[in-house]
């Protein structure tokens, strides 16, 4: 069984540009997630798909980051425009129904630099 | 705000000796518990999940849910080398994964 996939895996940007990361989940799971995980810290959530709808995108900051998932299968994650402080690991995971007892898997992450 | 509070380390274990990480969280009505190994540079894999008080053991690994003491605990016997990583645990509260910031455990040969 295939994995999650996530491209690119690095991404160099200057601050003020835009950047796009994509995912595509195991193949058949209902929920998507998009993670931000800052050096030393644990993962955050900021976007919860259950097919192609949003079920949380609480801690998204909408003002410049947005994501979708038009057809329920892969999503796009995308920052406009970036910040210094939006360098971080982007782990997009997928489960199988997204139920509190499902297990997460996680891809290999997008590293950002933003300088 | 719910949290999940875990020491960041590192706890250093020689090898063989058994690694003790804990592990808090402030939701008193949360059902699922996980943890998850990270190597550096890498993506978090589940390693065991547990629901129900009490000890939930998998080949070298257990765990352990105190849900009145609101604390969960993974211990890992024979640590070998290739146990050094980070270890995160992360609670469902309201129906989010609520993650702690890891613990870094390093084995030493």
């Amino acid at each position: 069984e295939a994995g999650v996939a996530q491209s690119p895996r690095y991404k160099i940007i200057e601050k003020r540009q835009s950047v796009a990361f994509w995912c595509n989940p195991i193949s058949g799971h209902a929920t998507l997630y998009w993670y931000q995980q800052i050096l030393g810290q644990g993962p955050k959530l900021l976007i919860q798909f259950q097919n192609n709808g949003v079920v949380d995108d609480s801690q998204l900051p909408k003002d410049r980051f947005s994501a979708e998932r038009l057809k329920g299968v892969d999503s796009t994650l995308k920052i406009q425009p970036a910040k210094l402080e939006d360098s971080a690991v982007y782990l997009c995971a997928s489960s199988s129904r997204g139920t509190s007892t499902d297990t997460q898997y996680f891809g290999p992450g997008t590293r950002l630099t933003v300088l | 705000q719910k949290e999940v509070e875990q020491n960041s380390g590192p706890l250093s274990v020689p090898e063989g000796a058994i690694a003790s990480l804990n592990c808090t969280y402030s939701d008193r009505g949360s059902q699922s518990f996980f943890w998850y190994r990270q190597y550096s540079g890498k993506s978090p894999e589940l390693i065991m999940f547990i629901y129900s008080n009490g000890d939930k053991e998998d080949g070298r690994f257990t765990a352990q849910l105190n849900k009145a003491s609101q604390y969960v605990s993974l211990l890992i016997r024979d640590s070998q080398p290739s146990d050094s990583a980070t270890y995160l645990c992360a609670v469902i509260s309201n129906y989010q994964l609520i993650w702690g910031a890891g613990t870094k455990l390093i084995i030493k040969p």
